[in-house]
Parts: C-alpha cells; sequence; structure tokens
C-alpha cells in the first residue's frame, strides 16, 4: 500500500531533551515536507526537501531541523524542544513540486513538550 | 503572498442534506487549489483539486468543488450529507508565481458536524 508513516504517533516528552519524528513513504517521492498543526492556524510548513540532500526552510523552521540522507526518509529533529513546540505534526511526500502536485500525509504526530 | 480563507469555523447540517463548506483564495497568479479531509486521529487526506479547465471538480467521497474565479472561491459541496462526512476540513492553495517547491498554504480549516 502506497503510504506515508510517522513515528511515534503520540510523545510526550519535557523541555531540552532532544528528539526525532521519523518520516517514510515508499512512493519514491522526490519532494517531502513538515507541517505543524496549531487550533486556529492551519498547517504551516516547517521544513522541506526537493531531493537528497537538498532541503530548505519553510514558514516556521525555528527550533527544527530535517535531513534527507535517502530519498524515502525525512525525519524531523527538535535538538532542545520547548512547550510552544507541542503540536501536531505531519510529514507529507509528493513526486515532484509542481503546481499541480498534489501531496499525500502522513497520520501525524502528536507531541506535548513539558 | 497566496492565502485562503475559510470564513466558518464550524458547518452543521443534518443527514441528508446539503452541504456546503466555502474556501476563498487570494493569489498573485493562477490558483490551483486542494481540499483535504482530516478525521478523528487520523492524517489529511486529500479530496479533490483544481488546475484548470472545468469549474466544477468532482473528488474522492461523492464531494465536489465548484471554482469562481471572479469570486476567487473554490467552495466543497455534497448533494447528500452522511454522518460520516464528519470531520476537519482544509482548503489550501498553490501560487503559480513562485519558483521553485510550490508550497501549499493552507487554510485555518472546517470542522464538520452532519447529524443524524
Amino acid at each position: 500500500e502506497a503510504q506515508v508513516t510517522q513515528n511515534p504517533r503520540y510523545l510526550i516528552t519535557v523541555t531540552g531533551k532532544k528528539l526525532t519524528v521519523t518520516c517514510s513513504q515508499n512512493m519514491n517521492h522526490e519532494y517531502m515536507s513538515w507541517y505543524r498543526q496549531d487550533p486556529g492556524l492551519g498547517l504551516r510548513q516547517i521544513y522541506y526537501s526537493m531531493n537528497v540532500e537538498v532541503t530548505d526552510k519553510g514558514d516556521v523552521p525555528e527550533g527544527y531541523k530535517v535531513s534527507r540522507k535517502e530519498k524515502r526518509n525525512f525525519p524531523l529533529i527538535l535538538e532542545s524542544p520547548s512547550p510552544n513546540q507541542t503540536s501536531l505534526y505531519f510529514c507529507a511526500s509528493s513526486l515532484g513540486g509542481g503546481l499541480a502536485d498534489t501531496q499525500y500525509f502522513g497520520p501525524g504526530t502528536r507531541l506535548t513538550v513539558l | 503572498a497566496q492565502s485562503v480563507a475559510q470564513p466558518e469555523d464550524q458547518v452543521n447540517v443534518a443527514e441528508g442534506n446539503p452541504l456546503t463548506v466555502k474556501c476563498t483564495y487570494s493569489v498573485s497568479g493562477n490558483p490551483y487549489l486542494f481540499w483535504y479531509v482530516q478525521y478523528p486521529n487520523r492524517g489529511l487526506q486529500f479530496l479533490l483539486k483544481y488546475i484548470t479547465g472545468d469549474n466544477l471538480v468532482k473528488g474522492s467521497y461523492g464531494f465536489e468543488a465548484e471554482f469562481n474565479k471572479s469570486q476567487t472561491s473554490f467552495h466543497l459541496k455534497k448533494p447528500s450529507a452522511l454522518v460520516s462526512d464528519s470531520a476537519l476540513y482544509f482548503c489550501a492553495v498553490r501560487d503559480s508565481m513562485n519558483t521553485g517547491f510550490q508550497k501549499l498554504v493552507f487554510g485555518t480549516g472546517t470542522r464538520l458536524l452532519v447529524s443524524p
């Protein structure tokens, strides 16, 4: 089944404890993105990647890092999480980065930072 | 900058009645518009998109959307609502004036509640 998977689905952590949320897609997609969803704000893009070793900032990149060492994987790294990073995170992928390309989303990771 | 607005936080409709979830957009070039649905504890699922051509776009689960250039709107519709349609709906847009990766810009979402 073609899909985007994320792990973990739920995570509670404490301020300053480094964490990684994994994302993997099995559709051979070039483009991958990370979004965060907050009430009343919709989804906002954190980072995106156009291909292996090519990444760029989205609208809200502060406090996050990403890497794209393999085409299928795009982990999100929070080196020193803070409570304002408590949110619902989505990974997405698309075949291309063009106007008509559809992004497909993972199931989400609900992160709570205490 | 491109943007979308979903003016209603919540829409309530009775099962069997038609439903409309509103979306208006603002872009500097040609609009490329998408609708996604988020069921409880699930990720976003793609419903449909408008790229060009026919102003009425048909999508998954019986949903359709009407593109209106003069009103800059892209309302989501369904002729007969089901209780199982209750979910959070997001409108999104891409702006053809940008170069590079064509980011999706999302609205704030509209919660649809369908009562039995």
